[in-house]
């Protein structure tokens, strides 16, 4: 199964932009990169996917690179709230792997 | 609404005493599974459910057991629990659409085994 490798944590000011990195390097052709992130105390929740192109939503942006072999989680103005876990995953024909994702702090 | 829902949210046993973790969903998702969570270890599967009657092992099976006989639950049982098995767990859900199904996952059981 194809692997990701994201930092183990990450430190942001609030109202500032915050750019998550994930790296999978033996993605195949066919697989889905997917975002989600764990709030304290909850279950995971989807923040967004993608196939080849950059993705936006109301949570979040994501930036595919050309070679697919890494992407970036943009969140574009972080707030309190956003202090979370955030896991890269891909979707290929096996079930979504969880790593143990990244550790996001926002600092008032 | 739709969701994820788990019972109960905490419990705390002995060693060895059987119990079953409910899990059940509104959405009509084919997919099912369960995951436990512990410090230092992320989020590790435990079962997965690709439908009514089709289960399949994920990476730590040992120790439990998982049933669906109907589409809306996928209850995870503990034949007989060790202290190895306190953690937290989620079940989650989804349809089968590949890349365009996301994940729902429930609130979690946190499971004390003394």
């Amino acid at each position: 199964d194809a692997k990701t490798t994201q930092p183990n944590s990450m430190e942001s000011n609030e109202e500032e932009p915050v750019h998550l990195p994930c790296n999978h390097s033996t993605i195949s052709g066919t697989d889905y990169i997917h975002w989600y992130r764990q709030l304290p105390s909850q279950g995971p929740e989807y923040v967004i996917h993608g196939l080849t192109s950059n993705v936006n939503n109301r949570m979040a942006s994501l930036a595919i690179a050309e070679d697919r072999k890494s992407s970036t989680l943009i969140l574009h103005r972080a707030t309190l709230r956003d202090a979370a876990v955030y896991y890269c995953i891909l979707e290929g024909n096996t079930p979504l792997v969880f790593g143990k994702g990244t550790r996001l702090s926002v600092i008032a | 609404e739709a969701q994820v829902t788990q019972n109960p949210r905490y419990l705390i046993t002995v060693t060895g005493k059987k119990l079953t973790v409910t899990c059940s969903q509104n959405m009509n998702h084919e997919y099912m599974s369960w995951y436990r969570q512990d410090p230092g270890l992320g989020l590790r599967q435990i079962y997965y459910s690709m439908n009514v009657e089709v289960t399949d092992k994920g990476d730590v099976p040992e120790g439990y057991k998982v049933s669906r006989k109907e589409k809306r639950n996928f209850p995870l049982i503990l034949e007989s629990p060790s202290p190895n098995q306190t953690s937290l767990y989620f079940c989650a859900s989804s349809f089968l659409l590949r890349g365009n199904s996301p994940l729902h996952f429930g609130n979690g059981t946190r499971l004390t085994v003394t």
